[in-house]
């Protein structure tokens, strides 16, 4: 079973800097089999980027994902006071298994 | 308009059973793979289930193997989940999403909430 780790835990940044956002696997990964998704409190998760590097539909362009292998990263360029929320990675091959997201906290 | 309507959530002690539906409408549920993902309080969230368009490929997390069933229902447009020997450590909130491509999720329900307790 694969494991994905998020770091860091929790990242405390203002309004307009950016965010590096960080997941590793605990074996190769296919890039066409992580996505990231942004959570708000009370909310069904929201997914942002598929196939690593993909926006979803409507997902502002700040936001961009990059990596391969074992290392996936998330930026966000620079950091709305909407985007403050909880970030996961998933890889989705054959199963769904998360990691145990990062919460991007207002500094 | 995608929708996907969890029910069947509620309070359960030890031991019990809980089934869980999803109700889905807005496309064609037959052509697409389901999961289920579940969120205990304060915490992450986590995989538990999938199941593809026609039921021949079935996967479960080792948290709930043995004990969860998923299962769906194309012509009424519907996703279960069958939860039984219930844990104190399966409450949670239970999403099902839809899943597209290669494996994302981008269409979620809202979730219903089980807790097991006595």
């Amino acid at each position: 079973e694969i494991v994905l780790t998020q770091s860091p835990a929790t990242l405390s940044l203002s309004p307009g800097e950016r965010a590096t956002l960080s997941c590793g696997a605990s074996q190769s990964i296919s890039t066409i089999y992580l996505a990231w998704y942004q959570q708000k409190p009370g909310l069904a998760p929201r997914l942002l980027i598929y196939e690593t590097s993909i926006r979803a539909t409507g997902v502002p362009n700040r936001f961009s994902g990059s990596g391969a292998g074992t290392d996936f990263t998330l930026t966000i360029s620079r950091l709305e006071p909407e985007d403050f929320a909880v970030y996961y990675c998933q890889q989705y091959s054959p199963s769904g298994t998360f990691g145990q997201g990062t919460k991007l906290e207002i500094k | 308009e995608v929708q996907l309507v969890e029910s069947g959530g509620g309070l359960v002690k030890p031991g019990g059973s809980l089934r869980l539906s999803c109700a889905a409408s807005g496309f064609t549920f037959s052509g697409y793979s389901m999961n289920w993902v579940r969120q205990a309080p304060g915490k992450g969230l986590e995989w538990v289930s999938s199941i593809n368009s026609r039921s021949s490929f079935i996967y479960y997390a080792d948290s709930v193997k043995g004990r969860f069933t998923i299962s769906r229902d194309n012509a009424k447009s519907s996703l279960f989940l069958q939860m039984n020997s219930l844990r104190a450590e399966d409450t949670a909130v239970y999403y099902c999403a839809r899943r597209e491509g290669t494996g994302w999720s981008a269409a979620w329900g809202q979730g219903t909430r089980v807790t097991v307790s006595s």
